[in-house]
């Protein structure tokens, strides 16, 4: 039972653009929901995250929107730029419970 | 500041050998701890998490098991490794964090284990 769900396996934007990126869930009782950045034979960075009580965060070019009634949330990079290349994790997390589930990744490839 | 440290950072391992990979934390206290692990082509998969010493919750029943004997270390471990437990594993930990606060899971830099 796949919880968090990133159904864009991939994605390519031009330098300069709007990056979005897509996750959706299906758990109720998540509160907390965050958006990590991954390169190949590294740890996940964290990016920036969100709680269930706001539908919008923003930490300069990255934004992430939180639609609680359609379960959904997307992360925004604007502009894209090359150095954002990389496979971009949603994770959602029921915070009573400390755990963090993950979706399966979207691969962004920035075109310079 | 607040490190996170996971080794060894590769390992091949032939089937039916037993496996140790450790994860510890630095800068902080009473973290709540997690082990991943990420197939190739694949999400991150949660395997366990400790909220404490000695509290270990499973999440996928396999031959791996885990450990925290002290505060701030946790041990992912098996037996006799199969073909299938070869991937990327990934120590986490949450709590009082300098960045982002006490919801955010932070990752070490992996351990990529390759059992022939």
């Amino acid at each position: 039972d796949q919880q968090v769900k990133q159904n864009s396996p991939s994605l390519s934007v031009q330098e300069g653009r709007i990056s979005i990126l897509n996750c959706d869930y299906t758990n109720s009782m998540f509160d907390y929901f965050l958006w990590y950045k991954k390169y190949p034979a590294e740890g996940p960075t964290f990016l920036i995250s969100i709680s269930s009580i706001k539908d919008k965060n923003e930490d300069g070019r990255f934004t992430v929107f939180l639609n609680k009634s359609a379960k959904h949330l997307s992360l925004h990079i604007v502009p894209s730029q090359p150095g954002d290349s990389a496979v971009y994790f949603c994770a959602a997390s029921d915070t009573g419970t400390y755990k963090y589930i993950f979706g399966t990744g979207t691969r962004l490839k920035v075109l310079a | 500041s607040q490190t996170i440290h996971q080794w060894p950072a590769t390992l091949v391992q032939p089937v039916g050998s037993p496996l140790s990979l450790e994860c510890t934390v630095e800068g902080t206290s009473n973290p709540n701890l997690y082990w991943y692990r990420q197939a190739a082509g694949r999400g991150l998969q949660l395997l366990f998490y400790s909220v404490g010493i000695g509290q270990i919750s499973s999440e996928v029943p396999q031959n791996l098991s885990a450990s925290r004997p002290q505060d701030r270390q946790f041990i992912l471990s098996s037996k006799k490794l199969l073909l299938s437990d070869s991937g990327f594993y990934l120590c986490a930990w949450s709590g009082s964090q300098e960045r982002g606060g006490a919801n955010v899971l932070t990752f070490g830099a992996g351990s990529r284990l390759t059992v022939l």
